[in-house]
């Protein structure tokens, strides 16, 4: 059992290169999420999906495009990456949105720079 | 919109004190208060409060929401090195309980 699996955990771009973050988990978690941190700012919500094939906005979607075509993938894209997008990135998961009995399980993050 | 504020952002202590980390929220349909820990890598979840008044404890930690007051305190005592480290309070809420997180409390214990 693995939990949250991210991959790379290490990656330097270059402005304007497109990229896929890559967030797994074996738990069978209906729900998960992409939050990026930044010295001094905690977590912020980037995107979320509820389950398989429905995905949301968070607080900083701008720059970013998710899909959910399974139930243990949810990679993160950035089209075309920016200094600003410079963070460590973390994937989450909980086995549903409605309800909060469980909490959230993150993955070890990918720290990501933008030249 | 959501918001959770936590005081304060840092603090230096020697081992063996205790020390009060302070949460406030306000956030839409409140459901739930976590706690995490973060060192070097993932949070690591400490504590899920629901319920006001009940204080939730694991050896050396404990916390409590107020409901009314809307606010959560992480206390722990007789501290060690080990506990070090990056603690984020997020509070649930909204349609599909998403998360929204402090900034986080930057706790250093001094030998």
């Amino acid at each position: 059992n693995a939990g949250v699996t991210q991959t790379p955990k290490f990656q330097v771009l270059k402005t304007g290169q497109s990229m896929t973050l890559q967030c797994a988990q074996d738990m069978n978690h209906e729900y998960m999420s992409w939050y990026r941190q930044d010295p001094g700012m905690g977590l912020r919500l980037i995107h979320y999906s509820v389950g398989a094939g429905i995905t949301d906005q968070g607080e900083v979607p701008n720059g970013y495009n998710v899909s959910r075509s399974t139930t243990e993938d949810f990679p993160l894209r950035l089209l075309s990456a920016a200094p600003s997008q410079t963070s460590v990135y973390f994937c989450a998961s909980r086995p549903n949105h409605w309800t909060d009995l469980w909490p959230q399980h993150f993955g070890d993050g990918t720290r990501l720079s933008i030249l | 919109e959501d918001k959770v504020v936590q005081s304060p952002l840092s603090l230096v202590v020697h081992e063996g004190d205790t020390v009060t980390l302070n949460c406030s929220y306000e956030v839409t349909n409140f459901r739930s208060l976590l706690w995490y820990k973060q060192e070097k890598k993932a949070p690591t979840f400490l504590f899920m409060l629901t319920s006001s008044g009940i204080e939730k404890k694991s050896g050396r930690l404990s916390s409590i929401l107020d409901k009314k007051e809307l606010f959560s305190i992480l206390n722990i005592t007789a501290t060690q090195t080990g506990d070090s480290a990056v603690y984020l309070c997020a509070s649930s809420g909204g349609a599909n309980s998403k998360l929204t997180f402090g900034k986080g409390i930057t706790l250093s214990v001094r030998p």
